[in-house]
């Protein structure tokens, strides 16, 4: 029954090392997002996927490379893994101008 | 009383006391403003929204307020209980898919 749902919850690994997170929505949703939430709960956009097609990239490092096989997935992947990307990563979609619907987080951390 | 410490402001209230947490937004061409709850250890869940077009709206023992003269959102919860205590994030929207969070309220309530 779950709308959003994320692969690892957590995942804990060395600098320079490359990883991903999956993600799947089962609503139905045309639109599909990655936010990161650094350690004071600050929460930032990274992209934005609508229908498999990429619409919104803010300003990440090339390191981060979203990849969505359907529209119903948005994987995000990243290389050589740094300290500064310690963070929560979530999922969210939505439909067209509606509120994102969110998942449960990634809890990433670099040693 | 309402707090700025080194982290999150913090909102302390008793339990069965009404809450406002306010919010200033930044961008006057948004036009969609969303009220979201994130509790320890899960992703942002959407509390209620509103439209440019209106200037109030109530929910279940919650009513966002909207002035777009001075860009000011607040959310006032009815008879708070404790399991209201959570992070509450407001998120703004122009005519973009690209949601642009505030940087998030801690209400504490205390018996």
């Amino acid at each position: 029954d779950t709308a959003v749902s994320q692969t690892p919850k957590y995942l804990v690994t060395q600098m320079g090392n490359d990883k991903s997170i999956k993600c799947e929505q089962n609503l139905g949703h045309d639109t599909m997002y990655w936010y990161k939430q650094d350690s004071k709960k600050f929460l930032k956009i990274m992209f934005s996927y609508n229908n498999k097609e990429l619409i919104i990239n803010e300003t990440v490092p090339n390191r981060f490379s979203p990849k969505s096989p359907d529209k119903a997935h948005l994987n995000l992947h990243i290389n050589s893994l740094e300290l500064g990307d310690s963070a929560v990563y979530f999922c969210a979609s939505s439909s067209q101008r509606a509120s994102p619907y969110f998942g449960p987080g990634t809890r990433l951390t670099v040693t | 009383g309402e707090s700025v410490g080194l982290h999150l402001p913090t909102l302390s209230v008793q339990e069965g006391d009404n809450s406002i947490i306010n919010c200033a937004y930044s961008n006057s061409a948004s036009d969609y403003f969303i009220w979201y709850k994130q509790e320890s250890g899960k992703g942002p869940q959407f509390i209620i929204d509103i439209r440019s077009n209106m200037d109030k709206r109530q929910g279940q023992r919650v009513t966002v307020l909207l002035n777009k003269t001075v860009k000011h959102l607040s959310l006032q919860i009815a008879a708070t209980q404790p399991g209201d205590s959570a992070v509450y994030f407001c998120a703004e929207k122009a005519n973009t898919d690209k949601l642009i969070f505030g940087t998030g309220t801690r209400l504490q309530v205390f018996p």
